[in-house]
């Protein structure tokens, strides 16, 4: 099946700091999106992205389904950015893959 | 506007009991997902129904049976709980298979 790889795992920032996360897939997906989970195991969703910009406040993400990854810009981090980032893939047979996430901790 | 709700959302059970989650959405979608989450991992899917009446398996089915009862609701059903089910399981729905998932809050199980 479609591999997803999230990197770095884990991510150490201070208040302020600008970061960028990647996603990367072995296959051609159909959609891709991003998940945010708060310390209380929440998942919320950030964006719904299989290709292109998007941008919502400060976060951002951008999608280049031919080259295969996702990156998921987060400026001006905030303490409660921290949790877990999730990328999820679809394919054809409409199946979900998620990544193993990416760990980030913002430290006032 | 509840969105995906789930119940419980904590159960303990001992080894062999049975027991059924339960997840309904408000949002007239026509798929529904069950995952799991274990520590330090993303999430994996048991099953879904890409609309009312179907069922398919997902990466890590066995253990689970799985009934969508209407559009609205999908039970996941655990017949002889194991250690190893110990997890904790997230419901999810979308307009289309390959649509925006949203989820549930999360069910946490222990099995002893």
């Amino acid at each position: 099946g479609i591999q997803v790889e999230q990197s770095p795992p884990d991510l150490i920032l201070q208040e302020g700091a600008n970061s960028t996360l990647r996603c990367n897939f072995s296959d051609s997906v159909n959609n891709l999106q991003w998940f945010h989970q708060n310390p209380w195991g929440q998942l919320i969703n950030l964006f719904y992205i299989p290709s292109g910009t998007k941008q919502n406040g400060r976060l951002s993400a951008t999608t280049v389904a031919t080259e295969r990854y996702s990156l998921l810009y987060i400026s001006s981090s905030q303490t409660t950015d921290s949790g877990v980032y999730f990328c999820a893939v679809w394919t054809n047979a409409g199946k979900s893959t998620f990544g193993d996430g990416t760990t980030l901790t913002v430290k006032p | 506007n509840a969105g995906v709700t789930q119940t419980p959302k904590f159960q303990v059970l001992k080894t062999g009991q049975s027991m059924t989650l339960q997840c309904a959405q408000d949002m007239n979608h026509n798929s529904m997902y069950w995952y799991r989450q274990d520590p330090g991992m993303g999430l994996r899917l048991i099953y879904y129904s890409a609309s009312e009446g179907t069922t398919d398996k997902g990466e890590v089915p066995n253990g689970y049976n799985v009934s969508r009862l209407n559009k609205r609701e999908f039970s996941l059903r655990l017949e002889s709980a194991a250690p190893s089910q110990t997890s904790v399981y997230f419901c999810a729905s979308s307009v289309l298979t390959t649509g925006e998932l949203f989820f549930g809050e999360g069910s946490r199980l222990t099995v002893l």
